[in-house]
């Protein structure tokens, strides 16, 4: 079952902060975070693991509540290049299994 | 290191043809994956496979198949396109060694599908 992202969209002025959210009606074993440029493929921005592992590269951080079987993905002091949709990805048992919510489209203005 | 390579990166078809989309990684990764974009809908998982000889469905599995021989490869066949198969393809590789630095998944170019 796909996860559920809010919000569908948001728009921010240049160095403000947006929260995008992720939830799951399944436990959860990790959460990924990508980012899609229009017309491009998307692009591994995160991940976190059930135990509180954490790896990515981008300066974006994220948040994952196993209980609750959310996360939260946080843009701070956003900049241009931050514009684009958000995917969250979860995967509920093998590795191989991973499933996209619907997408938070993201426009980040001067 | 080419990363994801999708081929063909274009096609139209006519209902009731078949063909295949070609998906090959050069990173020894041990999983792959086929996913259809439409508007609105995110990405949806077709099938995929955790090593050679190994598959499985995902979400949208009907009308596709996919087989897997090697490492490399993981083909994604449309036995007889139908009009709403009309989407962007999008294949994607990953490993789960969590001593590399980053085990996302990485995502081929795509292949934009019409069938008219």
């Amino acid at each position: 079952q796909q996860p559920v992202q809010s919000p569908q969209a948001v728009i921010l002025r240049e160095g403000e902060d947006a929260v995008i959210n992720c939830s799951s009606s399944k436990a959860l074993y990790s959460v990924h975070w990508y980012r899609q440029k229009h017309g491009e493929a998307p692009v591994f921005l995160m991940i976190l693991l059930k135990g509180g592992e954490q790896k990515g590269h981008e300066k974006i951080s994220a948040s994952f509540n196993e209980k609750k079987q959310q996360s939260s993905l946080y843009l701070t002091a956003s900049q241009l290049s931050y514009s684009g949709t958000y995917f969250c990805g979860t995967l509920t048992d093998s590795w191989g299994k991973l499933q996209f919510g619907a997408g938070t489209q993201v426009v980040v203005t001067p | 290191n080419a990363g994801v390579t999708q081929t063909p990166k274009f096609q139209v078809l006519k209902t009731g043809q078949s063909m295949t989309l070609q998906c090959a990684q050069d990173m020894n990764h041990e999983y792959m994956s086929w996913y259809r974009q439409d508007p609105g809908m995110g990405l949806r998982l077709i099938h995929y496979s955790v090593g050679a000889g190994i598959t499985d469905q995902g979400e949208v599995p009907n009308g596709y198949n996919v087989s897997r021989s090697t490492t490399e490869d993981f083909p994604l066949r449309l036995l007889s396109a139908a009009p709403s198969q009309t989407s962007v393809y999008f294949c994607a590789s990953s490993s789960p060694n969590r001593a590399r630095a980053n085990y996302g998944y990485t995502f081929g170019s795509g292949t934009r599908l019409t069938v008219v």
